[in-house]
């Protein structure tokens, strides 16, 4: 059974905190991604890499970066954390034709 | 104007009831559409999958697209306590990075 793994399910952290998020599949999947749900916005895409090395902005990057070095495994980074980075957060990766496989998700609370 | 619309709920139905959730999205480029089932503290899970217009069916579950109307249904027959989860509709063109979610309808089946 093909697999996202999210490695917390819930954090809290404190204002200011640098906080990563880290997120593996095993699909062999080139394509991964970072999406943040809050109730009545939906899921909106942070960042997204399509290779090694590669990154690429979404709808809403501002105060996180990301990091994948390995094909396999997809970093989130909050550069400084703040209240309104409260959300869940959840990770994806995807082939063409079967659309994304996501990770349980990590809910993060920032006090 | 979001890309892709769909009503919040709740909506709650009797065992075995007939249940069509719908959604509709702006954009007539879109291509893809799918269904995504995501119970409370869980990440979606997919549960169809189309591309272009036209129906496709998997067991209980039948999705529909009607591309002249940019609506998306997805009709769920003899509904189970089981179905009681928030239903995500997702659109888009054929890079992944350019699909857009609907904010979900939460449904919930009284035994």
């Amino acid at each position: 059974d093909v697999k996202v793994t999210q490695s917390s399910r819930y954090l809290v952290k404190r204002t200011g905190e640098k906080v990563f998020l880290e997120c593996v599949q095993d699909m062999d999947h080139e394509n991964m991604f970072w999406y943040r749900q809050d109730p009545g916005l939906g899921l909106r895409l942070i960042y997204f890499s399509y290779d090694v090395k590669m990154k690429e902005k979404g709808d809403i990057p501002e105060g996180y970066s990301v990091s994948r070095e390995k094909k396999e495994r997809f970093s989130l980074i909050l550069e400084s954390a703040s209240t309104n980075q409260t959300s869940m957060y959840l990770c994806a990766s995807t082939r063409v034709d079967y659309g994304y496989t996501f990770g349980s998700g990590t809910r993060l609370t920032v006090v | 104007q979001k890309e892709v619309e769909q009503d919040p709920g709740p909506l709650s139905v009797p065992e075995g009831a007939i249940v069509s959730l719908n959604c509709t999205y702006s954009n007539s480029a879109f291509q893809y559409f799918m269904w995504y089932r995501q119970y409370s503290r869980k990440g979606p899970e997919l549960l169809m999958y189309t591309y272009s217009s036209g129906n496709k069916e998997d067991g209980r579950f039948t999705a529909q697209v009607d591309k002249s109307s940019k609506y998306i249904s997805l009709f769920i027959r003899d509904s189970q306590p089981s179905d009681s989860a928030t239903y995500l509709c997702v659109s888009g063109r054929g890079s992944f990075n350019k699909f857009y979610f609907g904010s979900g309808t939460k449904l919930n089946v009284k035994p």
